[in-house]
């Protein structure tokens, strides 16, 4: 079967680092998306990785390895607004998305 | 910029009663698609459309029934609902779907008593 694993729950402190995982065991690869999601509200995409490596955007980067099946999001300087669940979404072969059920990160002052 | 609208954002329904779902999108995308939120699961598809006039079945469409007779509109539809049928429902859309994002709505608390 097709199975996206993250961590459930993280915390962390303002303006330090933090580093949420993701391992997939999924039928194909076409990429791997990150999404964040605040309480109640819809997901946003953050980033997409179809090859091995780290993709940085601003606090924010994404790492892939393809032959380890894992890929994690690395938030740097965080700030009070970054409490969210954090998604991550593999594409299979048929080009559909299978998720993971999100890490809920709480940011302490 | 509306991005992608879904109405209502929150309905209550007894067992039994039928509804539908709607989903606006004004970004000229090909794909829209269905998506249920349950606790400590990921997002699942329910259905999806690659093309007005043309829907799939995703990975739970069972009591769902959807059309796309427009291009930027998506329903979704429950005949009956049942408690199970409790959930957030999410709408998304995407020009293609290999290598962009898509877009959300803001999502419809449904709860089924």
């Amino acid at each position: 079967g097709q199975n996206i694993d993250q961590p459930t729950e993280m915390t962390a402190t303002e303006g330090a680092i933090v580093q949420i995982n993701c391992t997939y065991q999924t039928s194909g690869f076409n990429g791997l998306f990150w999404y964040q999601q605040h309480a109640g509200e819809a997901p946003t995409f953050l980033s997409y990785n179809v090859l091995d490596g780290l993709e940085e955007k601003g606090r924010f980067s994404s790492f892939l390895s393809r032959s380890k099946g894992y890929s994690y999001l690395l938030l740097k300087e965080l700030q009070m607004k970054d409490s969210a669940s954090y998604l991550c979404a593999v594409m299979d072969s048929n080009y559909q998305l299978i998720w993971g059920a999100g890490t809920k990160l709480i940011i302490k002052p | 910029n509306a991005g992608v609208t879904q109405t209502p954002k929150f309905r209550v329904l007894k067992t039994g009663q039928s509804m539908t779902l709607l989903c606006a999108q004004d970004m000229n995308h090909e794909y829209m698609y269905w998506y249920r939120q349950d606790p400590g699961m990921g997002l699942r598809l329910i259905y999806y459309s690659a093309s007005e006039g043309t829907t799939d079945k995703g990975e739970v469409p069972n009591g769902y029934n959807v059309s796309r007779l427009k291009k930027q509109n998506f329903l979704l539809g429950l005949e009956s609902a049942a408690p199970s049928q409790t959930s957030v429902y999410f709408c998304a859309s995407s020009a293609n779907p290999e290598n962009t994002e898509a877009f959300f709505g803001q999502g419809t608390r449904l709860t089924v008593v």
